[in-house]
């Protein structure tokens, strides 16, 4: 069956230095990936997408990687602040398609 | 102002009850969602309304009832609830049709006693 990602996993990370959010998925239809933010009580955010055809995409403090030899995305985030303390989930879709499958997040704790 | 609001936000109810929670969306989108995250966080689509129409129905079963009167609303009624129909239920919207960026609501946590 299809599966994006892992079960909840928790990175620690010192204030300051960068994390790094890794995600697997096995669909190898699925060629539009997406990152979202979950903070405590509040619903996921959208962070960062990136399509097939690219390999790397930069936003503000974030980057996302997509490896399709291996099925891997990764979410890289400078400078990790306080603020970035949440679950982050990577979520697979096709081009066009309107189902949106999300992986099982993982846990960033931000040491001050 | 709010993008995408739900009521209520929390929700306790006891074995059997039928329940709704309701969804609004100011953002002028064209599809609406509704999405499950059970305890261990896993979020699992389970509806999916574009200007009205249902499109996406992931095997739900046929308690949950999904309404959308018109494509700023989708709302949700669930019938004969049951200890593990105790979540949080998330409504979301986006633009046109292709699931990408979906703009949630803060959530509904249903407990069922």
């Amino acid at each position: 069956g299809e599966n994006v990602g892992l079960h909840l996993p928790t990175l620690s990370v010192q204030e300051g230095d960068n994390s790094i959010i890794n995600c697997a998925y096995s669909n190898s239809a699925s060629d539009y990936f997406i990152w979202y933010k979950q903070e405590s009580g509040k619903g996921p955010q959208f962070i960062i997408d990136i399509r097939s055809n690219m390999d790397k995409r930069q936003g503000q403090r974030v980057t996302v990687l997509l490896n399709k030899t291996v099925k891997h995305l990764s979410l890289q985030i400078a400078a990790t602040q306080p603020g970035d303390s949440a679950v982050y989930f990577c979520a697979e879709n096709r081009a066009a398609g309107n189902k949106l499958t999300f992986g099982g997040g993982t846990r960033v704790l931000v040491k001050p | 102002d709010t993008a995408v609001s739900q009521t209520p936000k929390y929700l306790v109810t006891q074995m059997g009850n039928d329940k709704s929670i309701k969804c609004e969306q100011n953002l002028g989108h064209d599809t609406m969602y509704w999405y499950k995250q059970d305890s261990k966080k896993f979020l699992k689509i389970m509806f999916s309304y574009n200007n009205k129409e249902l499109i996406i129905n992931e095997t739900v079963p046929n308690r949950f009832s999904p309404k959308s009167p018109d494509k700023a609303h989708l709302n949700l009624h669930i019938n004969s609830l049951e200890l593990g129909d105790s979540a949080v239920y998330f409504c979301a919207s986006t633009v046109g049709s292709e699931a990408g960026e979906l703009f949630f609501g803060e959530g509904s946590r249903l407990t069922v006693l």
